[in-house]
C-alpha cells in the first residue's frame, strides 16, 4: 500500500524558514517523479514543485522561485521542501503526491494526508 | 497561465446523472484529469487522461473531451459523491480549478 507522510509544519513568522518532509512507503520511490501541491484555506489547489526520480531536475512555480527548494532522499525515500523567506501568502496545507504520466501528461496519483504551513507573526 | 474555470456548485438527487464542466483557456489536448475531495481529507484521483479512469474508482465516474472542453460525468449520483471536484491540466505547468461542490438534494 502506498503511504505519504507529510511533517514538518507549524507556525512560523514572516521571513523564516521551516523545511517539510514527506515519508514514503509502499513502491519504488527511485523510480517516480514527486510532486508538492498546496491549499490555501478554503481555497483551491496550486503546484508548487516537482522533482525528478533521480532528483537531477527541479521544477517550482513562479512564485516560490528562488525562495524554496525541492529535493529527495532516494536512500531514505524521503521528499523534502525547504521554504526560506516565507510569507503569509504561502499559508496553506502542503501535500505531497507521487506522480505518473499518461503520453506525457503528468497527474498525481497518491496524496498524503497533508501538513499545514502558517505564516503569520 | 493556462487558467481552469468550474461552475462553483451543484445540487442533485441520488440516483441522477450528473456533468461536472471544465473550461481551459488554451487548448490542453488530453492532458486533463480529474480530482475527488471530501472534506478534511486529501485529493483522490478519478479520471487521468481526460478519459482514463484510474484503477478502484467506480465506473459510474467517466471523463470526456479534448482541447479545452472537457466533463467528468457520475451516472448514477450516490450520496457518497458528495465532494468537491477538481479538474488539473499538465499541458502547461501544472494548473488546477477552481473546483465544483457537489451537494446532494
Amino acid at each position: 500500500e502506498v503511504q505519504l507522510v507529510e511533517s514538518g509544519g507549524g507556525l512560523v513568522q514572516p521571513g523564516r524558514s521551516l523545511k517539510l518532509s514527506c515519508a514514503a512507503s509502499g513502491f519504488t520511490f527511485s523510480n517516480y517523479g514527486m510532486h508538492w501541491i498546496r491549499q490555501a484555506p478554503t481555497k483551491g489547489l496550486e503546484w508548487v514543485a516537482s522533482i525528478s526520480p533521480s532528483g537531477g531536475s527541479t521544477y517550482y512555480r513562479d512564485s516560490v522561485k528562488g525562495r524554496f527548494t525541492i529535493s529527495r532522499d532516494n536512500a531514505k525515500s524521503t521528499l523534502y521542501l525547504q521554504m526560506d523567506s516565507l510569507r503569509s501568502e504561502d499559508t496553506a496545507t502542503y501535500y505531497c503526491a507521487t506522480g505518473d504520466t499518461y503520453y506525457g501528461y503528468t497527474y498525481f496519483d497518491y496524496w498524503g494526508q497533508g501538513v499545514m504551513v502558517t505564516v503569520s507573526s | 497561465d493556462t487558467v481552469l474555470t468550474q461552475s462553483p456548485a451543484l445540487a442533485v438527487s441520488p440516483g441522477e446523472r450528473v456533468t461536472i464542466s471544465c473550461r481551459a483557456s488554451e487548448s490542453v489536448s488530453t492532458g486533463m484529469h480529474w480530482y475527488q475531495q471530501k472534506p478534511g481529507q486529501q485529493p483522490k484521483l478519478l479520471i487521468y487522461g481526460a478519459s482514463n479512469l484510474e484503477s478502484g474508482v467506480p465506473a459510474r465516474f467517466s471523463g470526456s473531451g479534448s482541447g479545452t472542453d472537457f466533463t467528468l460525468t457520475i451516472d448514477p449520483v450516490e450520496a457518497d459523491d458528495t465532494a468537491t471536484y477538481f479538474c488539473q491540466q499538465s499541458w502547461n505547468d501544472h494548473t488546477f480549478g477552481a473546483g465544483t461542490k457537489l451537494e446532494l438534494k
